[in-house]
């Protein structure tokens, strides 16, 4: 156990559907990550926060994607009209200060948009 | 072409041998990161290195900057070892983004 903790660990959706992930981070990181890892392939980077402010959104992230850190605490990831391409692992990931530190994952939300 | 590319992309063993990992990258970068990922998908972080060579018990991380490739070693191989291998870079800053690009992994499974 890492410290983050993410919620749900699964998601079955039906295409079209709204969902919502949860991640909580160690509680005195100022950073949070978000990445999505389908099979077979490496994690890839989404978006990140320092305390509230997001940072940056990668392409990846298209207008049906939005993450929310409101109080620079817990993050969500909601996906709106889900497709079957969004079937992935998410997963998240803190660190205190900046990418020069290392970065805790939680356990990873997986969805499978049916 | 992928910015992080690792070899191999699947790797068996038998316990108590010595097995390498190796990680090539294209871009600049600041640090390179070396991840356990077990099934389930939990990531654990093993390494981050800018120079030179990182021991942690059974496992050694060495990077060439210049040559730009690292490598990750395991000593003494054992099957609780069997889990995925991922190589990620802290690419250098471009107009203040910085990112970790990520390898897709090597499967290393360790027969007992």
């Amino acid at each position: 156990d890492t410290g983050v903790s993410q919620d749900p660990r699964h998601k079955i959706t039906k295409r079209g559907q709204n969902v919502t992930f949860r991640c909580d981070p160690i509680s005195e990181h100022n950073r949070l990550y978000w990445y999505r890892q389908t099979l077979g392939q490496g994690p890839e980077f989404l978006t990140y926060f320092q305390n509230e402010a997001q940072l940056e959104k990668s392409r990846l992230l298209s207008d049906r994607f939005s993450a929310e850190r409101p109080k620079g605490s817990f993050s969500t990831l909601e996906i709106q009209r889900t497709e079957q391409g969004d079937s992935a692992m998410y997963l998240c990931a803190s660190s205190f200060r900046g990418f020069q530190e290392t970065q805790y994952f939680g356990p990873g939300t997986r969805l499978l948009v049916l | 072409k992928n910015e992080v590319e690792q070899s191999p992309q699947n790797l068996t063993a038998q316990e108590g041998e010595f097995i390498t990992i190796n990680c090539s990258y294209s871009v600049g970068i600041s640090a390179l990161h070396w991840l356990q990922q077990h099934p389930g998908g939990g990531i654990v972080s093993l390494f981050m290195l800018s120079s030179g060579k990182k021991k942690h018990g059974r496992l050694i991380a060495t990077i060439n900057i210049q040559e730009k490739h690292s490598s990750l070693h395991i000593t003494a191989s054992h099957p609780r070892d069997s889990a995925v291998y991922i190589c990620a870079v802290r690419t250098l800053p471009q107009g203040g983004s910085e990112k970790l690009v990520f390898g897709k992994g090597t499967k290393l499974t360790v027969n007992p």
